[in-house]
């Protein structure tokens, strides 16, 4: 069964530094997204992206958040300056269809800030 | 703005009994309600779905029922067993491409 490939699993980081979060939907999905989820907590949407742009964003996804897909098969989160407060296990998901539709997720990328 | 509350956050039963985790969505315009079961450091798993012009979704021990007047979607499971324990968490869309979590149940299963 086809499923969504995040690397790397566990990444930490400098506060201050940026990251890139890397993700292969599954291959003839064409929405994709990325959810966030701190410890012990629900999991929150981010951002949707669409057509080579982004469809809907939450609060959360500030201008310290931007995404890409740099090429037909990767779709990247980055983080610019990372705060102690982003860390957290970061999903990327897609969808065939779009909205209103199943979402399929990866395993996460687990992000730790010191 | 948009929320989805759930209830409770943890549960437990015994194994075979039944288990029922309620949600209760804010807007109105929600027309598609997920369950995802997360197991520790895993990622969330679709197990069922409904739309808002059903009332009745079941597949095999795992039922979801929807009720649009009063905003409230529920999942049921039956003959609950070891493996039901997990995180389960609810969602609603309203057609946009945004999903809107729960806040999640623990459920555990005692043998």
């Amino acid at each position: 069964e086809p499923e969504v490939t995040q690397t790397p699993s566990h990444q930490v980081t400098q506060m201050g530094q940026e990251v890139i979060l890397r993700c292969v939907p599954i291959s003839n999905h064409l929405y994709f997204y990325w959810y966030r989820q701190i410890l012990g907590q629900k999991v929150e949407f981010l951002v949707s992206f669409y057509n080579n742009e982004i469809s809907e964003k939450s609060e959360i996804f500030d201008d310290q958040f931007s995404v890409e897909r740099p090429d037909g098969s990767n779709f990247t989160l980055k983080i610019r300056s990372t705060k102690l407060e982003d860390s957290a296990m970061y999903f990327c998901a897609s969808s065939g269809q779009g909205a209103g539709e199943k979402l399929f997720f990866g395993s996460g990328t687990q992000l730790s800030v010191l | 703005g948009e929320n989805v509350e759930q209830h409770p956050s943890t549960l437990s039963v015994q194994e075979g009994d039944s288990a029922v985790i309620k949600c209760t969505y804010s807007d109105s315009a929600s027309n598609y309600f997920p369950w995802y079961k997360q197991e520790l450091g895993k990622r969330p798993q679709l197990i069922i779905d409904i739309r808002s012009n059903v009332g009745e979704k079941k597949d095999q021990r795992i039922a979801v029922t929807l009720n649009k007047t009063a905003k409230h979607f529920s999942l049921h499971i039956t003959e609950t067993q070891p493996e039901d324990s997990a995180v389960y968490f609810c969602a609603a869309s309203t057609g946009t491409y945004k999903y809107i979590f729960g806040t999640g149940t623990r459920l555990k299963v005692l043998a």
